[in-house]
């Protein structure tokens, strides 16, 4: 079973807010990436992290930022939540196969 | 930029049938490959990888690599409802590299 672990599951918030999607794991992995997926559709990759203080933008262009200060903990912030930003988050960490996150429902009203 | 292609779908296949699903590849240096499920609404899970050009077999399931076409496919034997999902193909070049994947094939099991 993988030991990675996102908070919150689901989140609804108010335009203009500041967010902090949080993402840990506990097997050590150097690799972390967070995709962004709408319902049905293919994932987007939105950052990706080979290590500590490495941080990389993906293929997705995104308003959020992520940040790698310990190996097990990868967040990703979005300054000001607006409406566009509904979707579902995966963070994920790889050695060599990637284990998923249950994801972070976010809905900004 | 690596690439990695997959038929959308959706695919239908009845139930008991064998579903194949197919994946090709840019970067001919890649060297791990992956099949991930993800059923509607749920993260990806990891139901099989390869590194070595043949076959590979995990129950129903068999995973099959061919290095020299660039080409990864994931055959279903005996198809059961619960198998529809979306199927995505990931690949990897090793080493520092990260995982690439590929859109996904929507597979459905028709009862």
């Amino acid at each position: 079973e993988a030991d990675i672990y996102q908070t919150p599951r689901y989140l609804v918030i108010g335009t203009g807010k500041k967010i902090t999607l949080e993402c840990s794991q506990t097997m050590g992995h150097d690799k972390m990436y967070w995709y962004q997926q709408d319902p049905g559709m293919e994932l987007h990759l939105i950052h990706y992290s080979y290590g500590v203080n490495s941080t990389e933008k993906g293929d997705l262009s995104s308003e959020s930022t992520v940040s790698r200060i310990r190996t097990e903990h990868f967040p990703l912030t979005l300054e000001s939540a607006r409406p566009s930003h509904t979707s579902q988050y995966l963070c994920a960490s790889s050695d060599t196969e990637a284990f998923f996150g249950q994801g972070t429902r976010l809905t900004v009203v | 930029q690596k690439e990695v292609e997959q038929n959308s779908g959706p695919l239908s296949v009845p139930e008991g049938a064998i579903a194949s699903l197919n994946c090709t590849y840019s970067d001919r240096g890649s060297q791990s490959f992956f099949w991930y499920r993800q059923y509607s609404g749920k993260s990806p899970e990891l139901i099989m990888f390869i590194y070595s050009n043949g076959d590979k077999e995990d129950g129903r399931f068999t995973a099959q690599l061919n290095k020299a076409s660039q080409y990864v496919s994931l055959l279903i034997r005996d198809s059961q409802p619960s198998d529809s999902a979306t199927y995505l193909c990931a690949v990897s070049g090793g080493g520092a590299d990260g995982l690439t994947f590929g859109k996904g094939t929507h597979l459905i099991i028709q009862p």
